[in-house]
Formats: structure tokens, C-alpha cells, sequence
């Protein structure tokens, strides 16, 4: 049973479209985030909703939008796709009362905009 | 797979080896230090995390050593394995009802057989 699941794993589109990205957790935790990594693998945090709530909106464009149908759910919008999106987005989820910082992530969605 | 030219700084080692990955952190409010596994294509694993007030915490085959006053983190790995061969990294988490992770740069760790 994957815990953190997202789609799709791959996305290959031009410039200027918008796509989604669709995350699921079975885990029952309260929290979940969307991080970006880059092609040197740095990740950063870009949103974090708890219990349906929006908690960190880090400086992101306003062209990602995510949307939290329940907490189990965490789906990224992206508008008017741009060359510097590419990267790989990864989905990750945390029990809402722990502290220590343990996240489960997703297998990462690819998303290359040519 | 891995980006041509990804320049992430990289330990070599044999296996049998003990292996020691080293992060500096900035924030020293951070609740908790934790070390994160990632295999190619995959997402970030937790590994094992230490909580601030310590200095030292074990788990199997892995120690994680925080020294606040330098503000530096090490990951010893013992008698490194194959299946070890990942990018690892550190990360601080700030909690406040919710964990607030920050990454730091990853380093690759390479195991010969």
C-alpha cells in the first residue's frame, strides 16, 4: 500500500500551458506539503495545508495554486508554465501532533517544460 | 538518474566502511535536526532525527551527532553498504503545531562493493 501517493510521475509540456499535480495520503495525517526540487537537489518548501487549512505559502508565484479537497487530498495547480518549473515536486505528509520533523514524501513528480 | 554536472560534494567509500556525512545548520531555535535518505527516483526517506537538548542518538547502523555550539550535524553511517549509495540530507524542524522543515544542501554518498 504506497502511503503517499502521487500523479502523474511524469509530465513533459510546453511553455505556457497549465497542469496539475495530484497527491493522496492513506496515512491519516493532518498535514501535508508540497516541496520543489531542483536539478542541483535542493528542496524547498513552497506550501503546507493542515486540515484543509493553508499554513506556509512560501514566496511561489501566484501561478501555482494548491487546493485541499480534504486532508487526505493536496493538489498542485500551475498556471502559464515557465522554463524555470521544471524541476521535480514532491508531495509529503506529517502527523499534524508530532515535532521531530519525520515526513513521508511521494516518488516526486517530474514535470519538464520544454 | 542523476543530472550531468550535478556537482553535489560526494564521499566514496568501500563497503565494510564507516562513513561520516557532515551538514552546518543555521537556525539554532530548531526543535529538531533530522537526516533524510534518497535513493535516485525517489522521494526523501526519514532516516533518524535528534531532538535539540542532545548530543548523540543511535539507531541501527546509524549514530546522528549534534554540536550546537558549532552548529554542525553529522551522520555516521557503520559498516556502509550497497544499498546505502543515496543522497543524503539534513534538515531542521522548527515546530509550531506543524513542522516547518528546511533542507540543507545534499551530499551523495558512493559505496563500492
Amino acid at each position: 500500500d504506497t502511503a503517499v501517493s502521487q500523479t502523474p510521475k511524469y509530465l513533459v509540456t510546453q511553455m505556457g500551458n497549465d497542469k496539475s499535480i495530484k497527491c493522496e495520503q492513506n496515512l491519516g495525517h493532518d498535514t501535508m506539503y508540497w516541496y520543489k526540487q531542483d536539478s542541483k537537489k535542493f528542496l524547498k518548501i513552497m506550501f503546507s495545508y493542515n486540515n484543509k487549512e493553508l499554513i506556509i505559502n512560501e514566496t511561489v508565484p501566484n501561478r501555482f495554486s494548491p487546493k485541499s479537497p480534504d486532508k487526505a487530498h493536496l493538489n498542485l495547480h500551475i498556471n502559464s508554465l515557465e522554463l524555470g518549473d521544471s524541476a521535480v515536486y514532491f508531495c509529503a505528509s506529517s502527523p499534524g501532533t508530532a515535532g521531530t520533523g519525520e515526513l513521508f514524501f511521494g516518488e516526486g513528480s517530474r514535470l519538464t517544460v520544454l | 538518474g542523476e543530472s550531468v554536472g550535478l556537482h553535489l560534494p560526494t564521499l566514496s567509500v568501500q563497503e565494510g566502511d564507516n562513513s561520516i556525512i557532515n551538514c552546518a545548520y543555521s537556525n539554532s531555535a530548531s526543535d529538531y535536526f533530522i537526516w533524510y535518505k534518497q535513493e535516485s527516483g525517489k522521494g526523501p526517506q526519514f532516516i533518524i532525527d535528534i531532538r535539540s537538548n542532545m548530543d548523540k542518538r543511535q539507531g541501527q547502523r546509524v549514530t546522528v551527532l549534534l554540536n550546537k555550539t558549532v552548529k554542525h550535524l553529522s551522520l555516521q553511517i557503520a559498516a556502509t553498504q550497497p544499498g546505502d549509495s543515496a543522497v543524503y540530507f539534513c534538515a531542521e524542524n522548527r515546530y509550531s503545531g506543524y513542522s516547518t522543515l528546511t533542507f540543507g544542501k545534499g551530499t551523495m554518498l558512493l559505496v563500492s562493493p
